[in-house]
Formats: C-alpha cells, sequence, structure tokens
C-alpha cells in the first residue's frame, strides 16, 4: 500500500507570494491532518479535515487555509507568505478521526 | 491550558542501554501519541496509547493516566535508534499538541 504523498518536496517562495501544498493520504484514509514544524516552535497543528469538512483549526492567522476533496486528497494554501511561514509542512493520513496517524515525508517551504 | 513537556531534551548513551524518555501533560487527555522523526524530516508514529502499556519489538509505551505521565523506554539499544522522539497529547479539544522532543543518539 502506497504511503502519504505530499508534493512537492522543496518550494522556494518571496514574501507576498502564495502557495498550495498538496496531500494524498493511503487509500481508504479519510482523515488528514496538516502540521507545521519549525526550529523555533517545534510541531504545530495546522487543521484536520474528515470526509471533506474541516474538523479542527490550529491557532494560525487566517492566511492559513485547506481543503479537502471527495477523493480524501487535500491541500493546503498559506498567502501573503512571511519570513516567519518557512518551515516543514506536514500532512498525515488516518482511516477514522481518532485512529493511528501516518505521516507524510512533508513539504519544506522556503519563505525569501 | 494545554501542555505537554517531554524530559530529557537530548540524551546519549551507548549500544545496549536501557532508554527511557518522559512525557507529562497537564489536563487530562483522550489519547498519546509517541512518534519518532529521523534526520530528514520523516515521522513515524510509533504508538498510540489512552491506557496502560503497548510493546512494539524493543519499544515500549507506558502511560499513566492519574499522574498524567507516559514514558517511552528502549531495551537493548541500537545506534539506529538515534532519532528525536515526540509526544503528542489529545486534549478535549481534539488538537494534537506535541512536546518539544527528545533528541536520542545512540553510540555504538
Amino acid at each position: 500500500k502506497a504511503g502519504v504523498t505530499q508534493t512537492p518536496r522543496y518550494l522556494i517562495k518571496t514574501r507576498g507570494q502564495q502557495v498550495t501544498l498538496s496531500c494524498s493520504p493511503i487509500s481508504g484514509h479519510r482523515s488528514v491532518s496538516w502540521y507545521q514544524q519549525t526550529p523555533g516552535q517545534g510541531l504545530q497543528f495546522l487543521f484536520e479535515y474528515f470526509s471533506e469538512t474541516q474538523r479542527n483549526k490550529g491557532n494560525f492567522p487566517g492566511r492559513f487555509s485547506g481543503r479537502q476533496f471527495s477523493n480524501s486528497r487535500s491541500e493546503m494554501n498559506v498567502s501573503t507568505l512571511e519570513l516567519g511561514d518557512s518551515a516543514l509542512y506536514l500532512c498525515a493520513s488516518s482511516f477514522g478521526e481518532s485512529d493511528t496517524q501516518y505521516f507524510g515525508p512533508g513539504t519544506r517551504l522556503t519563505v525569501l | 491550558k494545554n501542555e505537554v513537556e517531554q524530559s530529557p531534551q537530548n540524551l546519549t548513551a551507548q549500544e545496549g542501554e536501557f532508554i527511557t524518555i518522559n512525557c507529562s501533560y497537564s489536563v487530562g487527555i483522550s489519547a498519546l501519541h509517541w512518534l519518532q522523526q529521523h534526520p530528514g524530516g520523516g515521522i513515524v508514529s510509533l504508538f498510540m496509547l489512552s491506557s496502560g502499556k503497548k510493546k512494539h519489538g524493543r519499544l515500549i509505551a507506558t502511560i499513566n493516566i492519574q499522574e498524567k505521565h507516559s514514558s517511552l523506554h528502549i531495551t537493548a539499544s541500537h545506534p539506529r535508534d538515534s532519532a528525536v522522539y515526540i509526544c503528542a497529547a489529545v486534549f478535549g479539544n481534539e488538537k494534537l499538541t506535541f512536546g518539544t522532543g527528545t533528541r536520542l543518539t545512540i553510540i555504538p
């Protein structure tokens, strides 16, 4: 069974631009969660989607948004990028909302 | 406030030693996760537990609900166990809150 895939793996953007990251969950998994990891703040929860509905949202500004499609694939978007948005963005999928999560390799975003 | 604390921050041990990493949390939780992150960023979920003890190979995770404390043990440690170990708690709001991680280095 293929694991969680994230695209792109690496991304360089400049301040003020916007970015869209993609996550394809393990086949059959309906829950996708997104996390941000930075050296200063560590891992932080961004959002959780289940069956196309956002179930939970972390404490991030409105510039961070996401969605989930009917095939459970998910995207997250960050608008008006700031230097502090440079981070590793991880997504994780699970079959149900309370099941073990399987993490993707992450997208490393650098904002210049 | 929902908080998760891990100790130690860094741990260096000789190959074969028994390793313990601790995690404590501030209020009641519904579940606790232990994650392993290797250099390069890849995260593997090791355990999810809400009570008692779980074992997988040389790894053992325990949780004491009353004391709000969990431990991850590694028996017969090996250099390939070198990684960052992160605990994460699911509080009532169902958001995962992460500890700061323990960087484990096993010396051959």
